[in-house]
């Protein structure tokens, strides 16, 4: 199984500032890379699907880069909304999984 | 509009099974897979199994195999996921997600607590 990993485990920032996340997976996942945001007591939401198309409606300011093993989410200008945890998911093989996730907080 | 709508909140004994459903609507449901995740209280997101409702096919988490089944009613656009033989460690809440191509996850079910407790 692909084991992903993300950094760092939270990340402190202030609004109008942008935030860098990161996930790494155990071997090459190609582009097929996932990020979903979650707020409390909300399900998770699609934010980037292959690694940096942006889903539908959401803001320009999320951004995803990288493939391969390297990936990275990239928020700019954060805004109250956006404070939340994110979580990456490979879908290149089964089992399907999922990073332990960043939680994101206002500095 | 696409909307998963899960089955309500479950208290179920250790030992004990439970179904819970997830009935979707507005697109046509043999199109795109289906997906479950859960997530324990306080806990990360864990990939539980999919299947697709054009052919049946199935994967699921090695973690769980044997004890999940996930299947599908076309007739009512409804999937479900039985878990057996739950234990304590089983609570959590449970959601479906429809599997867009890859398969990633757009659009998501509100999510059912499972709670295993004696």
């Amino acid at each position: 199984e692909i084991v992903m990993t993300q950094s760092p485990a939270t990340l402190s920032v202030s609004p109008g500032e942008s935030a860098t996340l990161s996930c790494r997976a155990s071997q090459s996942v190609s582009s097929n890379l996932a990020w979903y945001q979650q707020k409390p007591g909300q399900a998770p939401r699609l934010l980037i699907y292959g690694a940096s198309t942006r889903a539908t409606g959401i803001p320009a300011r999320f951004s995803g880069s990288g493939s391969g093993t390297e990936f990275t989410l990239t928020i700019s200008s954060l805004q109250s909304e956006d404070f939340a945890v994110y979580y990456c998911q490979q879908y290149n093989n089964w089992p399907l999984t999922f990073g332990q996730g960043t939680r994101l907080e206002i500095k | 509009q696409v909307q998963l709508v899960q089955s309500g909140a479950e208290v179920k004994k250790p030992g004990a099974s439970v179904k819970v459903s997830c009935k979707a609507s507005g697109y046509t449901f043999t199109t795109y897979g289906l997906s479950w995740v859960r997530q324990a209280p306080g806990q990360g997101l864990e990939w539980m199994g999919w299947i697709s409702p054009y052919n049946a096919n199935t994967h699921y988490a090695q973690k769980l195999q044997g004890r999940v089944t996930v299947t599908t009613d076309t007739s009512t656009s409804t999937a479900y996921m039985e878990l057996r033989s739950l234990r304590s460690d089983d609570t959590a809440v449970y959601y479906c997600a429809r599997a867009a191509p890859g398969p990633h996850f757009d659009y998501w079910g509100q999510g059912t607590l499972v709670t295993v407790s004696s």
